[in-house]
């Protein structure tokens, strides 16, 4: 089946930071593939999205190119601000699976001022 | 335009009894999804519904259930609760529930089961 797997945290980082949460997945298709951010208190918010190999999202900073050959799409931001912290999620959408998103179990970053 | 809105928000409960929790989708979007949130199991698909009729549904017991409203609006429904039933209900829209399409979610309802 279809299946997310992204590194577990937390992470703390400094502010203004590199950031990188690696994210691989297993589809049965050709799947999107999508980064959810989830503030604390709230419902999920879409962060980036990508629909074919070699696209790359981007949004606020944040970068994640869909990599077929090695079926992944790592978030990546430049300079992390402490407004970042938050839950990320990768998930992914495939049009031969039943469930309209598969998610990974989620990353919790913290940046500290 | 206004957001995905669920109500309650927050809502506690004991073992066996049941609870219903709606979910008013975006104006327009006729999908709308259902997922489970909880610190072991992440966030999982529960069902999505489109033009009042169930057209996915995850892999939870018979005793989560939904439906949909001729205006998109959706509730779900768990019987006999229990303590495992502990979690964010998160609801999400869009236009038709392509594969293409972003999701948009509520803010979410916390179940609590004591």
């Amino acid at each position: 089946g279809n299946s997310v797997t992204q590194m577990e945290g937390p992470v703390t980082l400094s502010e203004e930071a590199f950031l990188t949460i690696n994210c691989t997945y297993t589809a049965t298709g050709y799947p999107s593939l999508f980064w959810y951010v989830q503030y604390p208190g709230e419902g999920l918010q879409l962060l980036l999205k990508a629909t074919k190999a070699d696209d790359k999202g981007s949004n606020k900073g944040f970068e994640a190119t869909y990599r077929k050959e090695t079926t992944s799409f790592h978030l990546e931001k430049g300079s992390v601000q402490v407004s970042d912290s938050a839950v990320y999620f990768c998930a992914l959408s495939d049009r031969g699976g039943s469930e309209k998103l598969v998610f990974g179990k989620g990353t919790k970053l913290t940046v500290n001022p | 335009k206004a957001g995905v809105t669920q109500t309650p928000r927050y809502l506690i409960k004991t073992r066996g009894q049941q609870v219903t929790l709606s979910c008013s989708p975006i104006s327009g979007h006729r999908s709308v999804s259902w997922y489970q949130q909880t610190p072991g199991q992440g966030l999982q698909f529960l069902f999505e519904y489109f033009s009042e009729t169930q057209r996915n549904k995850g892999n939870f017991p018979g005793r989560f259930s939904g439906r949909q409203f001729s205006n998109s609006r959706s509730e779900m429904n768990v019987s006999t609760l229990e303590l495992g039933d502990s979690a964010l209900y998160l609801c999400a829209s869009s236009f038709l529930g392509g594969v293409l399409e972003t999701q948009y979610f509520g803010p979410g309802t916390r179940l609590l089961v004591l």
